[in-house]
């Protein structure tokens, strides 16, 4: 079992609508939890940082974090073409162990 | 302006001859750590450091070496490359805390 999961999609969302990310994580220590985004050929850029239960808002992002279930998710509302790329679950368990899940495809259709 | 930089950004190398990755961050970051980036596996870590010549596995540290010598830098070393490393490599720095990391800009290396 990997330690950080996403569904690796793609997940085809219209213009306008929300996009919703899920991950899961297995160490229940972990504290914090991450969220970055990766365009074709490009290097991850971080978008969002939530570290306590509940929901966290940036813009048309939303991080959402439940310790209990283990679980991250990334909202993404109204939806833009620009929004179309690779987004990474990421979560720091330590000074050091940062890991990622696979990463989930997102396609914005006109 | 605040970076992390990565030499070279493409290089292709033939098996067995040793091969030196540089990373460097002008943020005064303590963190530092290298990944590799493989279709359908995503990014895994392959040792992470948390100040000068404190270093650490990764969950994929396997024919890789690192040092940490100055706290700018962080050089990824490949003694005796084989074609299963032929991949995207990532080095990134973060300060310390509960903080995400900042990447470079990537090292696409091909072994043959």
């Amino acid at each position: 079992q990997k330690e950080v999961e996403q569904n690796s999609g793609p997940l085809s969302v219209p213009e306008g609508a929300i996009a919703s990310l899920n991950c899961t994580y297995s160490d229940r220590g972990s504290q914090s939890f991450f969220w970055y985004r990766q365009y074709s050929g490009k290097s991850p850029e971080l978008i969002m940082s939530i570290y306590s239960n509940g929901d966290k808002e940036d813009g048309r992002f939303t991080a959402q974090l439940n310790k209990a279930s283990q679980y991250v998710s990334l909202l993404i509302r109204d939806s833009q073409p620009s929004d179309s790329a690779t987004y990474l679950c990421a979560v720091r368990a330590s000074w050091g162990k940062f890991q990622f899940g696979a990463g989930t495809q997102v396609v914005v259709t006109p | 302006e605040a970076q992390v930089t990565q030499n070279p950004r493409y290089l292709i190398t033939v098996t067995g001859k040793k091969l030196t990755v540089t990373c460097s961050q002008n943020m005064n970051h303590e963190y530092m750590s290298w990944y590799r980036q493989d279709p359908g596996l995503g990014l895994r870590q392959i040792y992470y450091s948390m100040n000068v010549e404190v270093t650490d596995k990764g969950d994929v540290p396997e024919g890789y070496k690192v040092s940490r010598k100055e706290k700018r830098n962080f050089p990824l070393i490949l003694e005796s490359p084989s074609p299963n490393q032929t991949s995207l490599y990532f080095c990134a720095s973060s300060p310390q805390g509960p903080v995400g990391y900042t990447f470079g800009s990537g090292t696409r290396l091909t072994v043959v």
